[in-house]
């Protein structure tokens, strides 16, 4: 099976960075994701690693390390619109397309 | 933009009654999925769908579930006796293929069986 975990929650101040961790034990790593799921709604595709390194998208940045089964999403200039729980999934190859999903982190952006 | 839809957004049943929870995928994608979320908890995959046929499916999806895409646009998840612990968000979610990048997710449907 897979595990996948993340801290539950997390609070940072508008303007500021922060980085959410996700490490995962998968056998036949295919891809980690990123997505952001605000309270009542779908999750939302944030960022796609697999290789190693780090993935630049606006203020949003995602890094992996495969050897080390761990990433991170980074947030830059922290807006109250980023309050939301951000969930790490993880694609094995050893189950086709289905992605296993981290509880998610909730994150709280105060003023 | 195109998205994935889903109807109704909130469904009411009764212990024991059959549902049927409707999704729109985008319309070039070939690779259909449902998920759903109990309230407070994470994301659980259920079914995976390509080609008329299911690809994957996880421990919870058991006999009293079943998916189909009974025309060209719509992709549906039925279960048949509901329980008191089916009440969740039911996901529906798409992608272009198999090794794409993203699967877009739908807005939900929320399942609440009395």
């Amino acid at each position: 099976g897979q595990n996948i975990d993340q801290p539950t929650e997390m609070t940072a101040t508008e303007g500021a960075i922060v980085q959410i961790n996700c490490t995962y034990q998968t056998s036949g790593f295919n891809g980690l994701f990123w997505y952001q799921q605000h309270a009542g709604e779908a999750p939302t595709f944030l960022s796609y690693n697999v290789l190693d390194g780090l993935e630049e998208k606006g203020r949003f940045s995602s890094f992996l390390s495969r050897s080390k089964g761990y990433s991170y999403l980074l947030l830059k200039e922290l807006q109250m619109k980023d309050s939301a729980s951000y969930l790490c999934a993880v694609r094995d190859n050893n189950a086709g397309n289905m992605l296993t999903f981290g509880g998610g982190t909730r994150l709280m952006v105060k003023p | 933009e195109p998205e994935v839809t889903q109807t109704p957004s909130h469904q009411v049943t009764q212990m024991g009654q059959e549902v049927i929870l409707r999704c729109v995928p985008i319309s070039n994608h070939l690779y259909f999925y449902w998920y759903r979320q109990i309230l407070g908890q994470k994301v659980e995959f259920l079914v995976s769908f390509y080609n008329n046929e299911i690809s994957e499916k996880s421990e919870i999806f058991d006999d009293q579930f079943s998916v189909e895409r009974p025309d060209g646009s719509n992709f549906t998840l039925k279960i048949r006796s509901t329980k008191l612990e089916d009440s969740a968000m039911y996901f529906c979610a798409s992608s272009e293929s198999g090794g794409t990048r993203e699967q877009y997710f739908g807005p939900g449907t929320r399942l609440t069986v009395t």
